[in-house]
């Protein structure tokens, strides 16, 4: 069991070009989320999807774009990356956007040059 | 505005006890949470509180007042594994969780 699977773990980036992070999910849950962890903060809300087909905005979207055409998938593209967005990212889902207690991926760490 | 506080950094000693406070200020609240994350790894979910008093699982307790927006996770029995950092979360009036930056607790042999 996968639980949840996110792709690239670790991606160097230009300034400017287009990346798209991926995250599956196998646990049928309704809640999915982007997080991104930087030193010293806490973890911020990127953007959310309480369901299949919607999709919501967290603390910090600007420069990110979210879909949510399944269940399963909910990937992140950042169009044109700049190096503020160097991160990790965190994917996360949870049986309810109401439930609090997610299940985190393995991160994806961003470097922008 | 939403807030969560939390120490940076705790040092304790493998057997003993530390508690780990939070303390919250919120638009609602729905609950308070707890998660463990290792170095380079992913937070995993520890505890959950929303109702005042303690809850205990295993060496891990929990524990919560609302009426001070007051949390805290009191770990007994350290052991060298138990070196991470700890997230407190809590839960807006829209069920969104607001992180704390997380204290990052060394344990030393």
């Amino acid at each position: 069991i996968a639980g949840i699977t996110q792709a690239p773990t670790s991606q160097i980036l230009a300034a400017g070009r287009r990346m798209t992070l991926r995250c599956t999910q196998d646990m049928r849950h309704n809640a999915m989320y982007w997080y991104r962890q930087d030193l010293g903060l806490g973890l911020r809300l990127i953007h959310y999807s309480n369901t299949a087909g919607t999709t919501g905005k967290g603390e910090v979207p600007d420069g990110y774009s979210v879909s949510r055409a399944n269940t399963d998938d909910f990937p992140l593209t950042l169009a044109s990356a700049v190096p503020s967005q160097t991160s990790v990212y965190f994917c996360a889902s949870s049986r309810q956007g109401e439930d609090g207690e997610l299940f985190f991926g393995e991160g994806s760490r961003l470097t922008v040059l | 505005g939403q807030n969560i506080d939390q120490p940076t950094e705790m040092t304790a000693t493998e057997g003993a006890i530390v508690q780990i406070n939070c303390t919250y200020q919120t638009s609602g609240f729905n609950g308070l949470f707890w998660y463990q994350q290792h170095a380079g790894e992913a937070p995993t979910f520890l505890s959950y509180n929303v109702l005042d008093g303690l809850e205990e699982k295993g060496r891990f307790s929990s524990f919560l007042s609302r009426s001070k927006g007051y949390s805290y996770l009191l770990l007994k029995e350290l052991q060298m594994k138990d070196s991470a950092s700890y997230l407190c979360a809590a839960s807006d009036s829209n069920y969104q969780l607001i992180w704390g930056a997380g204290t990052k607790l060394i344990i030393k042999p």
